[in-house]
């Protein structure tokens, strides 16, 4: 069985600093596929980043970035220098197995910037 | 026009009503899904087709019934609405080469 884990429920920041997501993620499968998605206040899901298990290579994007480690199964998510619109809901999810059908979501990690 | 899109946007419904709600799509992918999202909780999947052909319960489908009426389109009902199946719920599709995935907006369900 698949699952994802985001302990921190809520987080607030300061404006400027840097946060990091934790997510830590369970699969007895070797091929699998980790997600991130943005929930701003209007409610959409807004597609961040999409890795697989063989690429361990750490990515950034403008202020954000992932560091992926199998050793540890997490795929933690930094922003740095945070802004007001950084403020949503940010959810992990895992799609893992080839006969998988059905991304399993982590339960969500609630940030908010403070100006 | 979304590739993928959810009516109605916002719904309140009495309880024990039928209801329905409709997803679209224009990806041209086979795989479609219902997810619900309740809060702290994550979303959760309710029900997903293969193709036309195929359903199969997901997760959280007592309650919830779906329709595969094309290759574009997958629609779930509620048959009989209780309060405690008000929350957000999305439509999803999927390409099995490379499992992107593409989500409507949501519909959010109010049931009163």
């Amino acid at each position: 069985a698949q699952k994802v884990t985001q302990a921190q429920t809520e987080i607030s920041v300061v404006e400027k600093e840097d946060v990091t997501l934790d997510c830590v993620y369970e699969t007895r499968d070797t091929t699998y596929y980790l997600f991130w998605y943005k929930q701003p206040p209007s409610g959409e899901l807004v597609f961040l980043i999409r890795r697989n298990s063989f690429d361990e290579q750490n990515e950034i994007s403008g202020r954000y970035s992932w560091n992926f480690q199998k050793s540890t199964s997490s795929f933690n998510f930094t922003i740095t220098a945070s802004q007001v619109v950084d403020s949503a809901v940010y959810f992990c999810a895992l799609h893992a197995g080839a006969g998988s059908y059905q991304l399993t979501f982590g339960k969500g990690t609630k940030l908010s910037v403070i100006p | 026009d979304a590739d993928v899109t959810q009516t109605p946007r916002n719904r309140i419904t009495k309880t024990g009503k039928r209801i329905m709600l409709e997803c679209s799509q224009t990806k041209g992918h086979d795989r479609m899904y219902w997810y619900r999202q309740d809060p702290g909780l994550g979303l959760r999947l309710i029900y997903y087709s293969f193709d036309v052909k195929d359903i199969n319960k997901g997760e959280i489908s007592d309650g919830y019934s779906v329709s595969r009426q094309a290759q574009a389109k997958f629609s779930l009902s509620l048959e009989s609405a209780i309060p405690n199946q008000t929350a957000l719920y999305f439509c999803a599709t999927s390409d099995w080469t490379d499992y992107g995935y593409t989500f409507g907006s949501g519909t959010r369900l109010t049931v009163v």
